[in-house]
């Protein structure tokens, strides 16, 4: 079956960097990419960028454009968020997921979440 | 950047009872429109995509209609386990992707 495996929590200070990664199995990675979406305590969704693991084509949220960058390894079917310059608001529970090639938007298939708190 | 305004923010409802969640596009979305379910502390679930679309495995009392800019979001008959928040969420990949998901509409017991 597609799983998303995420790595664990992280606790960072202001201005510190983080990089989640997330691992596919399942499925041929190289057909789909991978959304990140975030979560802050109580909040909804919010998008934070797309990549392609076929292409590397990418797109990130405005409002996180030059704080975010996204790669995959398609030799480890891995992909991976690093966000930068983290702030207080920053915390949230980051999730991979799973959106077709062809039909980026429809996410199918989530990882587990991966809590990220910046904290002083 | 497109936005999606959902309403009700939040509803009490009974088992049994139909329920309706809508949503409003800002622009022309094509019919790009999706639906998840959020259980607390889990990730969210695929219910309906492309507007009217029920997932795989997802049970037929879940329901999608609407052209845009209006979508609805309809549970025919609320079982104990649909007690959860859901949201819609709207996509276009004119050049590149890009994902605007609504406030969020939180379901209740009654």
């Amino acid at each position: 079956q597609v799983q998303l495996v995420q790595s664990g929590a992280e606790v960072k200070k202001p201005g510190a960097s983080v990089k989640v990664s997330c691992k596919g199995s399942g499925y041929n990675f190289v057909s789909y990419g991978i959304n990140w979406v975030r979560q802050a305590p109580g909040q909804g969704l919010e998008w934070v960028g797309w990549i392609s693991a076929y292409s590397g084509n990418k797109n990130y949220a405005q409002s996180l454009q030059g704080r975010v960058t996204m790669t995959t390894d398609t030799s480890t079917n891995t992909a991976y968020m690093e966000l930068r310059s983290l702030r207080s608001d920053d915390t949230a529970v980051y999730y991979c997921a799973r959106g077709d090639i062809a039909e980026p938007g429809i996410i199918d298939n989530w990882g587990q979440g991966t809590l990220v708190t910046v904290s002083s | 950047d497109i936005q999606m305004t959902q309403s009700p923010s939040s509803l009490s409802a009974s088992v049994g009872d139909r329920v309706t969640i809508t949503c409003q596009a800002s622009q022309d979305i094509k019919n790009k429109l999706n639906w998840y379910q959020q259980k607390p502390g889990k990730a969210p679930k695929l219910l309906i995509y492309d507007v009217s679309n029920l997932e795989t495995g997802v049970p037929s009392r879940f329901s999608g209609s609407g052209t845009g800019p209006d979508f609805t979001f309809t549970i025919s008959s609320l079982q104990p386990e649909d007690f959860a928040t859901y949201y819609c969420q709207q996509y276009d990949n004119l050049i590149l992707p890009r994902i605007t998901f609504g406030q969020g509409t939180r379901l209740d017991i009654k």
